[in-house]
């Protein structure tokens, strides 16, 4: 089956720009992850999604960093004034498990979108 | 605050050779471990999981780790490199009811 899936796989936004990263998990999946992953870093945490509820959003590094799942399937990251520093891979990955199961460990990524802002 | 370390950088193995990648963690109570692998433009795919029970867990594409309380590590193993194994590993713990802490990684390098 399909698995996740995420666009743009690559962006180059300008200092300063707006930007607007999508993810559609599995079907049915009802947890959403975040990650934001740093050159030669390992991904880190950013937010976490049950349904369409935003149930932790304490990785987001500022309050230029939104993310909603209005729907409770398609996520969508956004960047606002985007700046250097935000020049980095972000992860979408999803799990079928809820919280209080132990298997929303359980996650399965997608290929990441590529954000370099220049 | 959990954290899991990975030692080494960059490896680099012959193909055919042995291959153990090493990680340590850090936290009081009984982990939750993993291992990913991560290929060039592709997603991060999960080698192998221990949440208890057998302290020697089996993965995929013939990767297994052990799980070591006394030395808080969970290295990974794979008997004999394939070329198609280059990629970067990463050891992660999974705590509380959903976050995962990555460890930095390890890039392989196989040799022919």
């Amino acid at each position: 089956g399909a698995g996740v899936s995420q666009s743009p796989r690559y962006k180059v936004a300008k200092r300063g720009q707006d930007v607007a990263l999508r993810c559609d998990p599995i079907s049915g999946h009802v947890s959403l992850f975040w990650y934001q992953q740093a050159l030669g870093q390992g991904p880190e945490f950013l937010t976490y999604f049950q349904n369409e509820a935003q149930l932790d959003k304490s990785g987001l590094p500022s309050d230029r960093f939104f993310a909603e799942r209005p729907e409770g399937s398609v996520s969508t990251l956004k960047i606002q004034r985007t700046q250097q520093e935000d020049s980095a891979v972000y992860l979408c990955a999803s799990s079928f498990f809820p919280p209080g199961t132990g298997k929303p460990y359980e996650q399965y990524f997608g290929p990441g979108t590529r954000l370099t802002v220049t | 605050a959990q954290s899991v370390t990975q030692p080494d950088i960059h490896i680099t193995v012959s193909e055919g050779a042995s291959l153990e990648l090493r990680c340590n963690y850090s936290y009081g109570a009984t982990p939750y471990l993993f291992w990913y692998v991560q290929s060039p433009g592709q997603g991060l795919q999960l080698l192998l999981k221990y949440f208890s029970g057998d302290t020697l867990v089996q993965g995929i594409k013939g990767f297994e780790a052990e799980f070591k309380r006394s030395q808080s590590s969970f290295n990974l193993r794979k008997p004999s490199v394939h070329w198609s194994d280059a990629a970067e590993y990463f050891c992660v713990h999974g705590a509380g009811s959903y976050q995962l802490t990555f460890g930095k990684g390890t890039k392989l390098s196989v040799i022919p």
